[in-house]
């Protein structure tokens, strides 16, 4: 059974910066793209960054690139997603996703929240 | 960036109903178009991918078609268990955009 577990969320201050992981299992890790995708509060799903299976080449929307860094420990079978100069509009929840041409299993999803 | 323009926002239907929402991209994406069922409190669930292959585990009542550039979810029989927002999603190219969802509730 494939599974996502996020960790790592919580309250941070504006500037401030957070790292999630996400644990995987039930399939075999180094082989799919991973991928970070966010949901605002009462808001519509954002996708966040991507990374290869090497982890060589990583996308990124522009609302987030330069502040956001996505990798991954194919040895752990583990993704990362460390957000820096956090602001408020990153207020959402995190989830990770499994997918190389698109998503298809998900996490269940960890709370990040921006305030001071 | 693509923009992926979804309709309605919000549906009302009666348990047994045919159920309809569409997307349509502003730029050729092929078959790269997903749909997603997010129920509250829950995580996303693929439903369609490749814009007409049935997900694994997804009832046969929920089908995927495209015509041109619109792309369409369509559920042949509501029942109450499919009260969800739904989302599509491009992934032809960088940015992935999704849709801005359609919240489906019972008349």
């Amino acid at each position: 059974e494939v599974q996502l577990v996020e960790s790592g969320g919580g309250l941070v201050q504006p500037g401030r910066s957070l790292k999630l992981s996400c644990a995987a299992s039930g399939f075999t890790f180094s082989n799919y793209y991973m991928a970070w995708v966010r949901q605002a509060p009462k808001k519509g799903l954002e996708w966040v960054a991507t990374i290869s299976t090497s982890g060589s080449r990583t996308y990124y929307p522009d609302s987030v690139k330069g502040r956001f860094t996505i990798s991954r420990d194919n040895a752990k079978s583990s993704l990362y997603l460390q957000m820096n100069s956090l602001k408020s509009e990153d207020t959402a929840t995190y989830y990770c996703a499994r997918g190389t041409e698109a998503p298809d299993y998900w996490g269940q999803g960890v709370m990040v929240t921006v305030s001071s | 960036d693509i923009q992926m323009t979804q309709s309605p926002s919000s549906m009302s239907a009666s348990l047994g109903d045919r159920v309809t929402i569409t997307c349509r991209a502003s730029q050729d994406i092929g078959n790269y178009l997903s749909w997603f069922q997010q129920k509250p409190g829950k995580s996303p669930r693929r439903m369609i991918y490749g814009a007409t292959n049935l997900a694994a585990g997804v009832p046969s009542r929920f089908s995927g078609s495209r015509s041109g550039s619109d792309y369409s979810l369509t559920i042949s029989s509501l029942e109450s268990e499919d009260m969800a927002i739904y989302y599509c999603l491009q992934s032809i190219q960088y940015p992935w955009t999704f849709g801005g969802g359609t919240k489906l509730e019972l008349k």
